[in-house]
Order: structure tokens, then sequence, then C-alpha cells
């Protein structure tokens, strides 16, 4: 079993719909990534966040340590949020290595 | 303002020959640095990292190897190139445990 795990991995939706994209890891951690992944392969770091919640714009991060689980959320979705979205923890203890998920490969029709 | 860079953006080679792909980091001093692997449809993977000169750590056995000749400097190696070694590397940096920035990539084909 990974120890991240993201759902779901394809995502297709319409424009200005509400995007949820989740994330459960099985590891003690320091803190939990959202990158964005554009189809050209460059990552943008989107989110580091180790408690509650983190907004952006139009992107919500939220993780319930006791749960391990977080989500990362597109309010009014747009054809340009279309991309990979990873989510990714820094393990405790373990300096910064960092365990990636998957990726949940989004696409936003116009 | 910091910036990474990476190069070449693309790369096909054939199995066997030599690889060096190289990463530099503009405008911040000890940082720690990373080469990450994506291979097609699968996650990123962690390859090698540092956090200081000289100083490298490999997290999966393979034929690549990793230096770091100058603060700001890391280089990726291969004395000869696999089939398996096909993805699309990444080079990233950090600041003490703060949030990886991520550069542009190399996208390898090895034939």
């Amino acid at each position: 079993k990974n120890e991240v795990e993201q759902s779901p991995q394809n995502l297709t939706a319409q424009e200005e719909e509400f995007i949820t994209i989740n994330c459960s890891y099985s590891v003690g951690i320091s803190a939990l990534h959202w990158l964005q992944q554009h189809p050209g392969g460059g990552i943008v770091s989107l989110f580091m966040l180790s408690s509650g919640k983190k907004k952006h714009g139009r992107l919500i991060a939220t993780i319930n340590i006791q749960e391990k689980h977080s989500s990362l959320h597109i309010t009014a979705s747009h054809p340009r949020d279309s991309a990979v979205y990873i989510c990714a923890v820094s393990r405790m203890n373990r300096d910064d290595k960092i365990i990636f998920g998957k990726g949940t490969r989004l696409h936003i029709l116009p | 303002s910091q910036t990474i860079h990476q190069w070449p953006a693309t790369l096909v080679q054939p199995v066997g020959s030599p690889l060096s792909l190289e990463c530099t980091v503009e405008g911040t001093s000890n940082p720690n640095l990373y080469w990450y692997r994506q291979a097609a449809g699968r996650g990123l993977q962690l390859l090698f990292y540092s956090i200081g000169i000289g100083q490298i750590s490999s997290e999966v056995p393979q034929n690549l190897s990793a230096s770091r000749p100058q603060d700001r400097q890391f280089i990726l190696s291969s004395k000869k190139l696999l089939l398996s070694d096909s993805g699309f590397y990444l080079c990233a940096w950090s600041v003490n445990s703060d949030t990886q920035y991520f550069g542009p990539g190399t996208r390898l084909t090895v034939l």
C-alpha cells in the first residue's frame, strides 16, 4: 500500500464546478504539500500546511491530522486549472524527504 | 529572488551512453538540493538529496549518481544509460524544512 494515496486519479468537470481532490497518508508527517504540474511538466508548489486550512485565490487546502487526510478544493473552476495535482508529505523526523502521491489529473471543460 | 535552472530541457540519448544533467540555484545560500524522477505513469520519486557541498544521499539503488561540486550546483550523471532511465527529471531546492521549489525539468528519452 502506498504511503500517500490520492483520489480520484482522473477527474473531468465542467467550468465553474466546485472541485475536490482528496489525499490520505499513513505515516507521521511534519507537513503536507499540494503541488500543481502543468502539461509541460513544470511543477509549482501550491500549499504547505501542517494544520487547519489555507486559502489562496480560488484554491483551498485543508488537513485533518487525526484522520491523516487532506483535501484540495477549487472553487469556480476554469479550464486553466487543468493540470495534475500532486499531494506530498514530509515525513516526521526524516529531514526534508518527501513522499509523493501519484497525482490527480484534472480536466476542466469550457 | 531565488531562481532554479535546469538544462537541457529535453534530451534523447542511446542506451549505453553517458548522462549529465545540471541544476543551479540563484539567490540563496546553502540550500538543500534534490533530484527527482517521474517515470511514465508513476509518481515522483526522490533519487538524491544534498544538504551541502560534497554531501549526497541516495534514496534508491540505480545506475545514476549525483554530485555537488559547488554550493548551488547539483549534477545528475550516469556512465551508461538504460532504457528504464527514461523519464522527467526534476531538480528542487529548499531551505531548512520549508517548502521545496522545483526547476523546469529535463525530459530524457533513452532509445
